[in-house]
């Protein structure tokens, strides 16, 4: 199994530009979530997906953040425009069902935005 | 909201020391998690504990959960230089979501 896989890795962009993250969870796992990493503010769960809908977005900081989950195995994490301060390490993590069951994070997308 | 406190932030050790971290939770929780993350890495999952009072060991670590199930912590006997990485409780609610601590960041000094 390749685990949660994320793209890019790295993304440099100027302030007002768009960006997209991407996720592809690792299969069979029926909910994905979106988390967020800065030195300030620690983990912070963003979104959370199951069966590809959306159950609880109360952690996207605001209007200019989306993400989406068209299918079982791919869901993008978009921000427009972005700012200086959007800048973190982007993490996406898919579990599987049943009550108790542990997260699996993928490497993460390092954002910077000038 | 939920809010998960960890201390201590940071902590520096010599290689063989004991090290220990606190996580304070506002609410009862479900389960609490733990995660490990290397620098530069990603969050890898360590352990569960779901039961009041409940003990778990792993080689040289000990996690344990509160009886009243709002604090957890998680010890480290004899540090080496690969327990290098910051070191996450997470508590879990009525929900699928997880509360993240900030995270307790150990060094190890050779």
């Amino acid at each position: 199994d390749a685990g949660v896989i994320q793209s890019p890795r790295h993304e440099v962009t100027e302030m007002g530009q768009e960006v997209t993250l991407r996720c592809k969870p690792i299969s069979g796992h029926d909910y994905l979530f979106w988390y967020r990493q800065t030195m300030m503010r620690g983990l912070e769960l963003l979104i959370y997906f199951n069966n590809n809908v959306p159950i609880d977005d109360s952690g996207m900081p605001e209007d200019r953040f989306s993400a989406k989950m068209p299918n079982a195995s791919f869901s993008t994490l978009k921000i427009q425009p972005s700012e200086p301060r959007d800048s973190a390490v982007y993490f996406c993590a898919s579990r599987g069902g049943g009550n108790y069951n542990e997260q699996f994070f993928g490497p993460g997308t390092r954002l910077t935005v000038l | 909201g939920q809010q998960v406190m960890q201390i201590p932030q940071y902590q520096h050790v010599q290689e063989g020391e004991d090290f220990t971290t606190y996580c304070n939770s506002s609410t009862t929780l479900s389960n609490i998690q733990w995660y490990k993350q290397r620098p530069g890495g990603h969050p890898v999952f360590l352990i569960q504990l779901v039961k009041s009072g409940e003990v778990k060991k792993q080689k040289r670590l000990t996690f344990q959960f509160g009886e009243a199930k709002k604090n957890s912590s998680l010890h480290i006997t004899a540090t080496q230089t690969t327990d290098v990485g910051t070191y996450f409780c997470a508590g879990g609610g009525s929900n699928y979501k997880l509360t993240f601590g900030k995270g307790t960041l150990l060094t190890v000094n050779p």
